[in-house]
């Protein structure tokens, strides 16, 4: 499958604990992105590391980015309820025009 | 001021109908994209358009067609519904075709029944 692989598919921490999420991909990239979806909502860009990039900060976002695993994690630091949501990386390919989703985490911040 | 907007948000029809779902971009991007997330979430491109061109097409039924009548709106016309049509379609628009960045609307709750 094209299809990214994320783990865990499901997790559940309390408020203010670090939340980790990695992506895992098999074709080569240009870029990989993560994004959240609320329950209900649309999908909302969070941050893109290009493949010759190793880490990206953002706010309370971490993305780090392994070429060499074909493998990229999202770390969301002193999580928040608000922080409640799916979360989906996705691959910018280095053959087509696609953006390849994974199948997403879904978070739960315990208040 | 909304930068993806689709119509209508929720949609419910029986089996065999055929309806259109409706998108504008006011973000001056030039590719647009229609998406399928099912029930577990899974988020399928099916379309994109680039400049009015159409330059993905995945392997859905040809029940689907899309259409462009300029850059800025990408519409989705769904012939003789079936029961597994069920799902949310995202419509989404990026600056270029290079994977940039993708803003996405809300989504089209689609229920056939």
């Amino acid at each position: 499958s094209q299809q990214g692989e994320e783990d865990p598919q499901a997790l559940s921490i309390q408020e203010g604990e670090n939340a980790t999420m990695n992506c895992s991909y098999k074709t080569s990239i240009n870029n990989l992105q993560w994004y959240r979806q609320n329950s209900g909502r649309g999908l909302v860009h969070l941050i893109l590391i290009r493949s010759n990039e190793r880490e990206k900060h953002s706010g309370r976002l971490r993305v780090t980015l392994d070429t060499s695993k074909k493998s990229s994690s999202l770390l969301i630091t002193a999580s928040r309820a608000a922080d409640t949501a799916s979360y989906f990386c996705a691959r910018g390919m280095d053959s087509s025009y696609k953006l390849i989703f994974g199948s997403g985490t879904r978070l739960l911040v315990r208040p | 001021d909304t930068a993806v907007s689709q119509t209508p948000k929720y949609l419910v029809t029986q089996m065999g109908n055929d309806k259109s779902i409706k998108c504008e971009q006011n973000l001056g991007h030039d590719t647009m994209y229609w998406y399928k997330q099912d029930s577990k979430k899974f988020l399928k491109i099916m379309f994109s358009y680039n400049n009015k061109e159409l330059i993905i097409n995945e392997t859905v039924p040809n029940r689907f067609s899309p259409k462009s009548p300029d850059k800025a709106h990408l519409n989705l016309h769904i012939n003789s519904l079936e029961l597994g049509d069920s799902a949310v379609y995202f419509c989404a628009s990026s600056r270029t075709a290079s994977n940039t960045e993708a803003f996405f609307g809300q989504g089209t709750r689609l229920t056939v029944v």
